[in-house]
């Protein structure tokens, strides 16, 4: 079955530590997306990647890194710079880069937390 | 500045009965407006998509609006389930912002009651 894959599903962070999460899609999309949601918010952009070795900032970006060397795979990277960084990470894609014609496929999440 | 604006409070009904839920946008012209579910620590999954020159898509017991005048959406599920029971989020893709990507409201919790 295509889809969406997060890992891990719980992850912990110490003080100063940068941490890594992981999204893998076999749905053959180009455009890949993190969000962040926190309780009872909507979700908010982070990065967004319209194709292999292109990504842009979304709404808060600040303490955050991406990168996108392969198509499936679009990893996440919370650095010691993000002082919040306590949330439900969402990693999504679609098709293509539209202008929103088309619905987006999401993970099942990561849930990061403090140490 | 630009908001979307779902109603925080849950929204509780009776089984049986027609659940109606409202999106609300300010300064935004979307183009396209879609409806989201979410479970508990699970991601969204897509319903709907409706155009800004649709007024009206059904799917099953799902039906959507979009009243561009109004600058509002509803979301309507009728003869609702328990199972209906989850998080709806709407969620807007303006092309007046250069930005390829959603942008999504904090979504509303319906309970449906047995």
């Amino acid at each position: 079955d295509g889809g969406i894959t997060q890992s891990p599903k719980y992850l912990f962070r110490k003080e100063g530590q940068n941490v890594t999460l992981s999204c893998e899609q076999n749905l053959n999309h180009d455009a890949m997306y993190w969000y962040r949601q926190d309780p009872g918010q909507g979700l908010r952009l982070i990065y967004y990647s319209q194709i292999v070795n292109d990504f842009q900032k979304g709404d808060i970006a600040e303490g955050y890194s991406v990168s996108r060397e392969k198509k499936e795979s679009f990893p996440l990277t919370v650095t010691s710079a993000q002082k919040n960084p306590t949330a439900f990470y969402l990693c999504a894609s679609s098709p293509s880069p539209g202008q929103g014609h088309q619905p987006q496929h999401f993970g099942d999440g990561t849930r990061l937390s403090i140490l | 500045s630009q908001k979307i604006e779902q109603n925080s409070e849950a929204l509780n009904i009776q089984e049986g009965k027609t659940a109606t839920l409202t999106c609300n946008y300010t300064n935004y012209s979307p183009a396209y407006l879609q409806w989201y579910r979410q479970d508990p620590g699970r991601g969204p999954v897509f319903l709907l998509l409706i155009r800004e020159n649709e007024k009206e898509k059904r799917k099953e017991r799902l039906k959507v609006t979009f009243d561009t005048t109004l600058k509002q959406s509803l979301f309507h599920i009728t003869a609702s389930q328990p199972a209906d029971s989850a998080t709806y989020l709407c969620a807007l893709a303006s092309m007046d912002t250069g930005r390829r990507a959603l942008t999504f409201g904090s979504g509303t919790r319906l309970q449906v009651q047995p």
